[in-house]
């Protein structure tokens, strides 16, 4: 079945930088993929969704590039301040039968933007 | 719109008691999903409802858990004979319908203890 692998697990920036995390996944079949923030002690909020084959979506102070050749999708955090700290989750979903509607999520990474 | 709904947000048991998590959806969404997350596995797939019907269990344990949606506006999900390792955050999402591109908006979730 897929697997999605998340790098980095932990990553710490100081506002203003930038902050990159990335996820590979292995199934070729994978069609819709997702960002989800967790602020502490809430849960899941959609960033953005992506589905074409490669794309790049800009947000309100983010970037999300996917390419599907090289099997990897990316989330790149522009100038980050302190209210990005959180934890950020990938998710990709093979939207193919009724086992294309999970989604498969990666491990996270735990975001901490010091001033 | 009151967003996914979970009671309760924590709850404490015994080795070997019951509990009983409850998920109202968003109001109109077809589709709802349950996961578990947990420091060392992150967010599991559980199982997933359409239109009330149970379309993939793929995720759950084979014993002593069991999920359920008796109507379209709640679904429950039932963990027998509690283990400390059923420990973890359960989260509920619910989804507009079919299509596998739409949002899955997830609910705060419930803590479950297990002592």
């Amino acid at each position: 079945g897929e697997q999605v692998e998340q790098r980095p697990p932990h990553l710490s920036v100081r506002e203003g930088d930038s902050a990159v995390i990335t996820c590979t996944y292995t199934d070729p079949n994978s069609y819709y993929f997702f960002w989800y923030k967790q602020e502490p002690g809430a849960s899941l909020q959609l960033l953005m969704k992506v589905f074409s084959s490669t794309e790049i979506n800009e947000g309100q102070g983010f970037t999300v590039l996917l390419n599907k050749k090289d099997k990897r999708l990316s989330l790149n955090l522009t100038a980050a301040h302190p209210g990005d700290s959180a934890a950020y989750f990938c998710a990709v979903s093979s939207g193919y039968g009724s086992s294309g509607n999970k989604l498969i999520f990666g491990i996270g990474t735990l975001l901490s933007v010091k001033p | 719109n009151a967003g996914v709904i979970q009671t309760p947000r924590h709850k404490v048991t015994g080795k070997g008691q019951e509990a009983t998590l409850w998920c109202e959806p968003i109001s109109g969404h077809s589709a709802v999903f349950w996961y578990r997350q947990t420091i060392v596995q992150g967010l599991e797939f559980l199982t997933y409802f359409r239109n009330q019907a149970p379309i993939d269990d793929s995720g759950m344990p084979k014993e002593r858990f069991s999920a359920q949606m008796p109507n379209q506006s709640h679904s429950t999900l039932k963990i027998q004979s509690t283990q400390p390792q059923d420990s973890a955050v359960y989260l509920c999402a619910s989804r507009r319908d079919w299509a596998n591109q739409d949002t899955q908006y997830f609910g705060p979730g419930t803590r479950l203890l297990v002592l």
